[in-house]
């Protein structure tokens, strides 16, 4: 069983500053995919980033990145120079290689930019 | 391009009424997923489809609750009869079996069954 934990359940950032939001994850399978979403108070997921378990570079997206420590099995995902805009929900979540595509999300974490 | 399509946004419906949601997935995506989301227990997945056949279905809470994909480009999901604690937030998602199979969402259909 595949398991995914983001242990922020709120965090709070200033403007312009970096924030790291973590998630850590429990897997059997060799091969996966990380991923993060970003929900808005709108209401919809957006896909952020993906990190596949065999890439030796950590991902990167414009001001996201991911920390990808495999030994750990960990998948922080880094918000550098925050924007107001980024205050949202952002979820973790993993796909093994059972041969479904299914996702495992974590229960998300609040993420407060302030002025 | 457009992106996953559902409808209708809001639904407000009386307990024991049919509710049936739609959803267009993005233009040559051949899996497609229904998610129920909840303040008490997050996103679930309700059920999951690859080239228009239920694969896992293990979500779908209680008989009440049914999908289809009748075509690549369309899928139902339908709750009846409905009742209160069915009020959520349904999403669609679709994704492409390849690379990295990531999963584009649809904008959700907020249910209300009073």
């Amino acid at each position: 069983a595949q398991k995914i934990t983001q242990t922020q359940p709120g965090m709070f950032v200033q403007e312009k500053e970096a924030v790291t939001l973590d998630c850590t994850y429990d897997t059997s399978d060799q091969s996966y995919g990380l991923f993060w979403y970003k929900q808005p108070s709108s209401g919809e997921m957006i896909f952020l980033i993906y990190q596949g378990s065999y890439d030796e570079q950590n991902a990167t997206e414009g001001r996201y990145s991911l920390n990808f420590q495999k030994a750990r099995k960990s998948a922080n995902l880094v918000i550098s120079a925050s924007q107001l805009g980024d205050s949202a929900m952002y979820f973790c979540a993993m796909r093994g290689s059972s041969g479904y595509s299914t996702l495992t999300f974590g229960k998300g974490t609040m993420l407060l930019v302030s002025p | 391009d457009a992106g996953v399509i559902q409808s209708p946004r809001h639904e407000v419906t009386e307990m024991g009424q049919e509710v049936t949601l739609r959803c267009k997935p993005i233009s040559g995506h051949n899996s497609l997923f229904w998610y129920r989301q909840t303040m008490m227990r997050g996103l679930e997945l309700l059920i999951y489809f690859n080239n228009n056949v239920p694969i896992d279905d293990s979500g779908m809470p209680e008989d009440r609750f049914s999908a289809k994909m009748p075509n690549a480009s369309f899928s139902t999901l339908k709750i009846q009869p409905s009742e209160p604690r069915d009020s959520a937030v349904y999403f669609c998602a679709s994704s492409l079996d390849r690379d990295q199979e990531t999963q584009y969402f649809g904008p959700g259909t907020r249910l209300l069954v009073l």
